[in-house]
């Protein structure tokens, strides 16, 4: 059964430095796709930044970049310049062709000003 | 706006009851997913529907039934409903094809007393 596995249930990052979610999965799919969404304290579920796992080149919008290594089956996203409308819960989540999603149990990110 | 309606907002009940929850997509989603958030936890995928089947199913209790009318909105039906079925409960769309983003609700928070 596939599973997505986020290891950091808290972190945190001064403002305007780089901070790294890690997030690794287990699948035997070859077709598969990732996501990264933010819960702010709003309760609000907002993508990120989404990977197919058939690119190779890694996913990035604006300052959210995603390092995917297929072969150890890992998907960290890395904020740049971290600004405090940054904080909240961070989800990685995989689907397949199966249409199931999968999400990790999150990261609360805080950002210290 | 995520274009996705959930109503309602809030609902407070007590144990052995029924209710229902519903969810209005995005205009030209045909694919509604359910999911139960409960205290700080990740997501849990419930139910998938697509233009009016069902297509894949998660971690969904047999309490639990959803369905999807031709219009394409969706309820979740729970009954029975026990104190551990306190949750915030997310509706998301999208047009169905896994490379695709969820659009996510704002949730229905359950309480149970």
């Amino acid at each position: 059964a596939q599973t997505v596995t986020q290891s950091q249930p808290e972190m945190s990052v001064q403002e305007a430095e780089t901070v790294t979610l890690s997030c690794t999965y287990d699948t035997s799919e070859s077709d598969y796709y990732l996501f990264w969404y933010k819960q702010p304290p709003s309760r609000q579920m907002i993508l990120v930044i989404r990977q197919e796992a058939y690119k190779q080149q890694n996913a990035t919008e604006n300052r959210f970049s995603v390092n995917f290594q297929k072969a150890a089956k890992s998907f960290s996203l890395k904020i740049s310049d971290s600004q405090l409308g940054d904080a909240a819960m961070y989800f990685c989540a995989y689907t397949s062709g199966t249409y199931k999603y999968i999400f990790g149990t999150g990261t609360r990110l805080k950002v210290l000003a | 706006d995520s274009g996705v309606t959930q109503t309602p907002k809030h609902l407070i009940t007590a144990t052995g009851q029924r209710v229902t929850l519903r969810c209005s997509p995005r205009s030209g989603d045909l694919s509604v997913y359910w999911y139960q958030q409960s205290l700080d936890q990740g997501l849990q995928f419930l139910i998938q529907y697509y233009n009016g089947e069902e297509r894949a199913k998660g971690n969904i209790l047999e309490r639990f039934s959803a369905q999807q009318f031709p219009d394409l909105h969706s309820e979740l039906n729970l009954s029975s409903l026990e104190l551990g079925d306190s949750a915030l409960y997310f509706c998301a769309s999208s047009s169905g094809f896994p490379n695709q983003p969820q659009h996510f609700g704002d949730g229905t928070r359950l309480s149970i007393l």
